[in-house]
């Protein structure tokens, strides 16, 4: 157990539609970051948030938005879901903003139909 | 940006004997590569982690290489067991962001 949450664990939604994926970081740690795993691949960075600032980004449309929160939770947004964003979505908190060890949660499954 | 190949894809050793997965990188600012064990339906677990600084690092059964000259690292777990089962990921960043290998399936048969 690392600590990470996220929910919700399995969603299915169709094309076009917009989806909002949670995560709550590990307790004392400042910094969350969001991958995007598509089935039998590695997890992929999306973009990274420090004390409520994107600290970085991926190469990922704008249709990928996110938020921090001041208890240093944190949102993924996908809008205008296309069959490609099917994947399980991982969150990784750390406490550090930098290169370290990161915290994943169990991830969010998405299906778009 | 940062690209990591990682091999094998697949890797069946018999219980009891050692695994190794290799991991080669293209980015010389690359400084920390970890490595990751994911379960069926869990998020990745980190195992072992290195840094540029360092050529070697040990954690009982699991061991770490890193060649910086040749841009390579791999993972040596040895005297395997049925729980080391799973799919292995190897990564490298400079940053604020990890760029993962493919992943290693590792069978461990009893």
């Amino acid at each position: 157990e690392t600590g990470v949450t996220q929910s919700p664990t399995h969603l299915i939604k169709t094309r076009g539609q917009q989806v909002t994926l949670r995560c709550s970081s590990q307790s004392g740690h400042n910094t969350v970051s969001w991958y995007q795993q598509a089935l039998g691949q590695g997890p992929q960075f999306i973009f990274q948030y420090y004390r409520e600032e994107e600290n970085g980004r991926g190469n990922f449309p704008p249709r990928f938005s996110g938020l921090q929160f001041p208890n240093y939770s944190s949102e993924l947004n996908v809008n205008a879901l296309e069959l490609d964003d099917s994947a399980l979505y991982l969150c990784a908190s750390s406490g550090l903003a930098g290169a370290g060890e990161l915290f994943f949660g169990e991830g969010s499954r998405l299906t778009v139909l | 940006g940062e690209n990591v190949e990682q091999h094998p894809s697949t890797l069946s050793v018999q219980e009891g004997d050692s695994a190794v997965i290799k991991c080669t990188y293209s980015d010389s600012a690359s400084n920390y590569f970890p490595w990751y064990k994911q379960e069926l339906g869990k998020g990745p677990q980190l195992i072992i982690d290195i840094r540029s600084n360092v050529g070697e690092k040990k954690d009982q059964r699991i061991a770490v290489t890193l060649n910086k000259t040749a841009k390579h690292f791999s993972l040596h777990i040895t005297e395997t067991q049925p729980e080391d089962s799973a799919v292995y990921f190897c990564a490298a960043s400079n940053d604020y962001k990890l760029s993962f290998g493919a992943g290693t399936t590792v069978t461990v048969r009893a």
